[in-house]
Protein backbone atom coordinates (compact mmCIF):
# COMPACT_ATOMS: atom_id res chain seq x y z
CA UNK A 1 0.00 0.00 0.00
CA UNK A 2 1.09 3.75 -0.84
CA UNK A 3 -1.18 4.89 1.77
CA UNK A 4 -1.89 8.81 1.52
CA UNK A 5 -0.55 10.27 -0.91
CA UNK A 6 -0.53 14.17 -2.04
CA UNK A 7 0.17 15.70 -5.20
CA UNK A 8 2.15 18.49 -5.38
CA UNK A 9 4.69 17.90 -3.01
CA UNK A 10 5.66 22.40 -3.29
CA UNK A 11 3.87 24.96 -5.23
CA UNK A 12 4.13 28.66 -5.55
CA UNK A 13 0.78 30.65 -6.77
CA UNK A 14 0.35 34.24 -7.12
CA UNK A 15 -2.00 36.20 -5.30
CA UNK A 16 -5.96 35.38 -6.93
CA UNK A 17 -5.01 32.49 -8.54
CA UNK A 18 -6.67 28.98 -7.90
CA UNK A 19 -5.41 25.70 -7.62
CA UNK A 20 -6.39 22.10 -6.74
CA UNK A 21 -4.17 19.63 -4.18
CA UNK A 22 -4.55 16.24 -4.82
CA UNK A 23 -5.09 13.54 -2.31
CA UNK A 24 -5.75 9.86 -2.76
CA UNK A 25 -5.63 6.96 -0.07
CA UNK A 26 -5.53 2.94 -1.07
CA UNK A 27 -6.45 1.96 2.43
CA UNK A 28 -9.98 1.95 1.61
CA UNK A 29 -10.50 4.32 4.56
CA UNK A 30 -13.87 6.13 4.88
CA UNK A 31 -13.17 9.00 6.42
CA UNK A 32 -10.97 11.83 5.21
CA UNK A 33 -9.88 15.12 6.29
CA UNK A 34 -7.48 18.22 5.36
CA UNK A 35 -5.64 20.27 7.85
CA UNK A 36 -3.13 23.23 7.48
CA UNK A 37 -0.17 23.91 9.58
CA UNK A 38 1.48 27.15 9.89
CA UNK A 39 5.05 27.68 10.76
CA UNK A 40 5.41 26.37 14.74
CA UNK A 41 1.82 25.72 14.96
CA UNK A 42 -0.02 22.51 15.50
CA UNK A 43 -3.01 21.76 12.37
CA UNK A 44 -5.99 22.78 12.07
CA UNK A 45 -9.12 20.80 10.14
CA UNK A 46 -9.91 22.58 7.11
CA UNK A 47 -12.56 20.24 5.79
CA UNK A 48 -13.20 16.44 6.50
CA UNK A 49 -15.48 13.87 5.08
CA UNK A 50 -16.94 10.37 6.27
CA UNK A 51 -17.46 9.25 2.69
CA UNK A 52 -18.22 9.60 -0.57
CA UNK A 53 -20.43 12.40 -1.40
CA UNK A 54 -20.25 13.95 2.46
CA UNK A 55 -18.35 16.86 3.12
CA UNK A 56 -18.16 18.68 6.08
CA UNK A 57 -16.56 22.08 7.08
CA UNK A 58 -13.95 22.08 9.77
CA UNK A 59 -12.25 24.37 11.95
CA UNK A 60 -10.87 26.76 9.36
CA UNK A 61 -13.25 26.53 5.78
CA UNK A 62 -12.74 30.01 4.27
CA UNK A 63 -11.37 29.86 0.81
CA UNK A 64 -11.58 26.37 0.65
CA UNK A 65 -13.96 23.68 -1.03
CA UNK A 66 -13.75 19.92 -1.26
CA UNK A 67 -15.63 16.94 -2.84
CA UNK A 68 -15.46 13.76 -2.21
CA UNK A 69 -16.68 11.74 -5.59
CA UNK A 70 -14.63 8.23 -5.04
CA UNK A 71 -13.43 6.70 -1.28
CA UNK A 72 -10.27 7.22 -2.10
CA UNK A 73 -10.18 10.92 -3.67
CA UNK A 74 -10.39 14.06 -1.50
CA UNK A 75 -8.95 17.37 -3.26
CA UNK A 76 -9.07 20.97 -1.80
CA UNK A 77 -9.98 23.60 -4.30
CA UNK A 78 -8.06 26.76 -3.28
CA UNK A 79 -10.15 29.98 -5.00
CA UNK A 80 -8.53 32.95 -5.32
CA UNK A 81 -5.53 32.13 -3.64
CA UNK A 82 -4.28 34.79 -0.78
CA UNK A 83 -1.21 35.02 1.29
CA UNK A 84 -3.10 34.00 4.40
CA UNK A 85 -3.05 30.77 2.94
CA UNK A 86 0.80 29.74 2.96
CA UNK A 87 1.16 27.23 4.72
CA UNK A 88 1.55 23.48 4.51
CA UNK A 89 -1.59 21.01 3.97
CA UNK A 90 -2.06 17.82 4.76
CA UNK A 91 -4.27 15.00 3.83
CA UNK A 92 -5.46 12.34 6.40
CA UNK A 93 -7.44 9.46 6.57
CA UNK A 94 -8.87 6.74 9.12
CA UNK A 95 -11.15 3.86 8.63
CA UNK A 96 -14.14 5.11 10.83
CA UNK A 97 -14.60 6.51 14.16
CA UNK A 98 -16.38 3.26 16.23
CA UNK A 99 -12.82 2.89 18.07
CA UNK A 100 -11.52 5.76 20.07
CA UNK A 101 -7.97 4.11 19.45
CA UNK A 102 -8.83 4.55 15.74
CA UNK A 103 -5.40 6.12 13.75
CA UNK A 104 -5.57 8.67 11.37
CA UNK A 105 -2.33 7.98 8.70
CA UNK A 106 -1.19 11.27 7.27
CA UNK A 107 -0.12 12.46 4.09
CA UNK A 108 3.64 13.96 3.03
CA UNK A 109 1.92 17.58 3.19
CA UNK A 110 1.88 19.95 0.17
CA UNK A 111 3.62 23.18 1.04
CA UNK A 112 2.33 26.20 -0.28
CA UNK A 113 3.31 29.60 -0.53
CA UNK A 114 1.32 32.44 -2.22
CA UNK A 115 2.73 35.66 -3.16
CA UNK B 1 -14.28 25.28 20.63
CA UNK B 2 -12.12 22.67 22.31
CA UNK B 3 -8.23 24.03 22.77
CA UNK B 4 -5.34 22.17 23.90
CA UNK B 5 -2.02 24.11 25.15
CA UNK B 6 1.25 22.27 24.87
CA UNK B 7 4.39 23.16 26.40
CA UNK B 8 7.08 24.29 26.18
CA UNK B 9 7.13 25.30 22.91
CA UNK B 10 10.89 24.80 22.16
CA UNK B 11 13.11 22.26 24.54
CA UNK B 12 16.27 21.96 23.54
CA UNK B 13 18.89 19.28 25.71
CA UNK B 14 21.77 17.00 25.92
CA UNK B 15 21.99 13.84 24.68
CA UNK B 16 21.32 11.83 28.29
CA UNK B 17 18.99 14.05 29.68
CA UNK B 18 15.21 13.27 30.59
CA UNK B 19 12.08 15.78 29.55
CA UNK B 20 8.79 16.14 30.07
CA UNK B 21 6.02 17.69 27.36
CA UNK B 22 2.55 19.10 28.59
CA UNK B 23 -0.55 18.76 26.77
CA UNK B 24 -3.33 20.49 28.65
CA UNK B 25 -7.12 21.91 28.28
CA UNK B 26 -10.27 23.19 29.91
CA UNK B 27 -12.18 20.21 28.00
CA UNK B 28 -12.98 16.28 28.40
CA UNK B 29 -10.97 14.77 25.77
CA UNK B 30 -12.73 11.31 25.22
CA UNK B 31 -9.46 9.81 23.48
CA UNK B 32 -5.90 11.75 23.54
CA UNK B 33 -2.91 11.05 20.88
CA UNK B 34 0.84 11.69 20.62
CA UNK B 35 2.50 12.25 17.34
CA UNK B 36 5.49 12.60 16.31
CA UNK B 37 6.37 15.23 13.44
CA UNK B 38 10.12 14.84 11.39
CA UNK B 39 10.57 18.03 8.80
CA UNK B 40 9.33 17.55 5.16
CA UNK B 41 7.05 14.42 6.48
CA UNK B 42 3.49 14.26 8.03
CA UNK B 43 2.61 13.31 11.66
CA UNK B 44 3.17 9.91 13.18
CA UNK B 45 0.97 8.51 15.34
CA UNK B 46 3.43 7.52 18.87
CA UNK B 47 0.22 6.74 21.13
CA UNK B 48 -3.58 7.24 21.81
CA UNK B 49 -4.50 6.64 25.94
CA UNK B 50 -8.28 7.04 26.02
CA UNK B 51 -8.82 6.02 29.80
CA UNK B 52 -8.38 8.31 32.79
CA UNK B 53 -5.57 7.75 34.21
CA UNK B 54 -3.85 5.47 31.44
CA UNK B 55 -0.40 5.14 31.09
CA UNK B 56 1.71 3.53 28.22
CA UNK B 57 5.34 2.88 27.44
CA UNK B 58 6.70 3.06 24.30
CA UNK B 59 10.65 1.85 25.04
CA UNK B 60 12.06 4.98 26.65
CA UNK B 61 8.45 7.44 26.32
CA UNK B 62 6.17 7.29 28.84
CA UNK B 63 2.59 8.73 28.27
CA UNK B 64 0.08 9.73 30.85
CA UNK B 65 -3.75 10.72 30.47
CA UNK B 66 -4.81 12.54 33.03
CA UNK B 67 -7.66 11.40 35.38
CA UNK B 68 -10.05 13.71 34.28
CA UNK B 69 -9.12 12.95 30.67
CA UNK B 70 -8.12 16.89 30.35
CA UNK B 71 -4.48 16.49 30.70
CA UNK B 72 -2.19 14.59 29.34
CA UNK B 73 1.88 14.11 29.30
CA UNK B 74 4.79 12.75 27.48
CA UNK B 75 7.90 11.66 29.68
CA UNK B 76 11.40 10.61 27.37
CA UNK B 77 14.28 9.41 29.44
CA UNK B 78 17.93 9.31 28.20
CA UNK B 79 16.94 11.38 25.23
CA UNK B 80 18.82 10.66 22.42
CA UNK B 81 19.49 12.59 19.44
CA UNK B 82 16.99 10.08 17.25
CA UNK B 83 14.25 11.65 19.29
CA UNK B 84 14.70 15.30 17.70
CA UNK B 85 11.38 16.38 15.94
CA UNK B 86 8.07 18.02 16.12
CA UNK B 87 6.16 16.60 19.37
CA UNK B 88 2.00 17.16 18.78
CA UNK B 89 -0.68 16.24 20.97
CA UNK B 90 -4.19 15.73 19.75
CA UNK B 91 -7.74 14.98 21.32
CA UNK B 92 -10.51 13.58 20.17
CA UNK B 93 -14.23 12.60 20.92
CA UNK B 94 -15.56 9.82 19.46
CA UNK B 95 -19.36 9.16 18.16
CA UNK B 96 -21.89 11.49 18.00
CA UNK B 97 -21.32 13.72 14.99
CA UNK B 98 -17.06 14.47 16.08
CA UNK B 99 -16.18 11.68 13.02
CA UNK B 100 -12.86 11.46 14.62
CA UNK B 101 -11.41 15.39 14.49
CA UNK B 102 -8.93 16.14 15.99
CA UNK B 103 -7.87 19.23 17.60
CA UNK B 104 -4.39 19.40 18.00
CA UNK B 105 -2.03 21.81 20.40
CA UNK B 106 0.72 23.73 18.53
CA UNK B 107 3.77 21.05 19.45
CA UNK B 108 7.10 21.12 21.14
CA UNK B 109 9.85 21.20 18.92
CA UNK B 110 12.57 18.55 21.03
CA UNK B 111 16.73 19.32 19.75
CA UNK B 112 18.75 16.75 21.46
CA UNK B 113 22.28 16.88 21.18
CA UNK B 114 25.02 14.61 20.99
Amino acid sequence: NAGVTQTPKFRILKIGQSMTLQCTQDMNHNYMYWYRQDPGMGLKLIYYSVGAGITDKGEVPNGYNVSRSTTEDFPLRLELAAPSQTSVYFCASSYSRRSRRETQYFGPGTRLLVL
Amino acid sequence: TQLLEQSPQFLSIQEGENLTVYCNSSSVFSSLQWYRQEPGEGPVLLVTVVTGGEVKKLKRLTFQFGDARKDSSLHITAAQPGDTGLYLCAGTNAGGTSYGKLTFGQGTILTVHP
